[in-house]
């Protein structure tokens, strides 16, 4: 595709709801990261993923967020049980190979509300 | 460990003028880059310059250049006959030269008065 992209753009859970979020990179980038931007603030790294292999889980904030890629392409990151805290916009980026310094193409993420 | 810090959340420039906006990091690393990104309502993060830390030359592109201050561990963008569209948040950047833990500051709002 052209960019990255990202879908829904606008996600309202009720307290306590698995969501599923979905992030299509663009073709042939190896690299794929997850941030999490609350409201006012810079985005914060969740996770990254070279191919279908997830390299780093570390910025993931609770066993209740699990993000995948099998087939190396689209991503998609779930939150079980959601909480008020969860709610934040979701970015999703790639890159060509990953490496550090690297340009990374975003997506217009997706605003999750949990009421 | 890597932090950004963006001490300005908001500025203003008049349409044509010149803004610098102020970016502090922390490293203990010697190799590392350094982003500005910037991010219109649509929310879409795009980069507008890239600064390796080994290079001691300031990057520039087009109407945007940086003022890369190694000692001092400064990164301000300067913008140049500034326009309606750079109004957006600017977010300082960083990663180190083997890891893919980009490190975003707090951000600043720019507006651009006509």
């Amino acid at each position: 595709g052209a960019g990255v992209s990202q879908s829904p753009r606008y996600k309202v859970a009720k307290r306590g709801q698995d969501v599923a979020l979905r992030c299509d990179p663009i073709s042939g980038h190896v690299s794929l990261f997850w941030y999490q931007q609350a409201l006012g603030q810079g985005p914060e790294f969740l996770t990254y993923f070279q191919n279908e292999a997830q390299l780093d889980k570390s910025g993931l904030p609770s066993d209740r967020f699990f993000a995948e890629r099998p087939e190396g392409s689209v991503s998609t990151l779930k939150i079980q049980r959601t909480q008020q805290e969860d709610s934040a916009v979701y970015l999703c980026a790639s890159s060509w190979a990953g490496v550090g310094g690297e340009k990374l193409f975003f997506g217009s993420g997706t605003q999750l509300s949990v009421l | 460990a890597q932090t950004v810090t963006q001490s300005q959340p908001e500025m203003s420039v008049q349409e044509a003028e010149t803004v610098t906006l102020s970016c502090t990091y922390d490293t203990s690393e010697s190799d590392y880059y350094l982003f500005w990104y910037k991010q219109p309502p649509s929310r879409q993060m795009i980069l507008v310059i890239r600064q390796e830390a080994y290079k001691q030359q300031n990057a520039t592109e087009n109407r945007f250049s940086v003022n890369f201050q190694k000692a001092a561990k400064s990164f301000s963008l300067k913008i140049s006959d500034s326009q309606l569209g750079d109004a957006a948040m600017y977010f300082c950047a960083s990663n180190l030269y083997n890891n893919n833990d980009m490190r975003f500051g707090a951000g600043t709002r720019l507006t651009v008065k006509p």
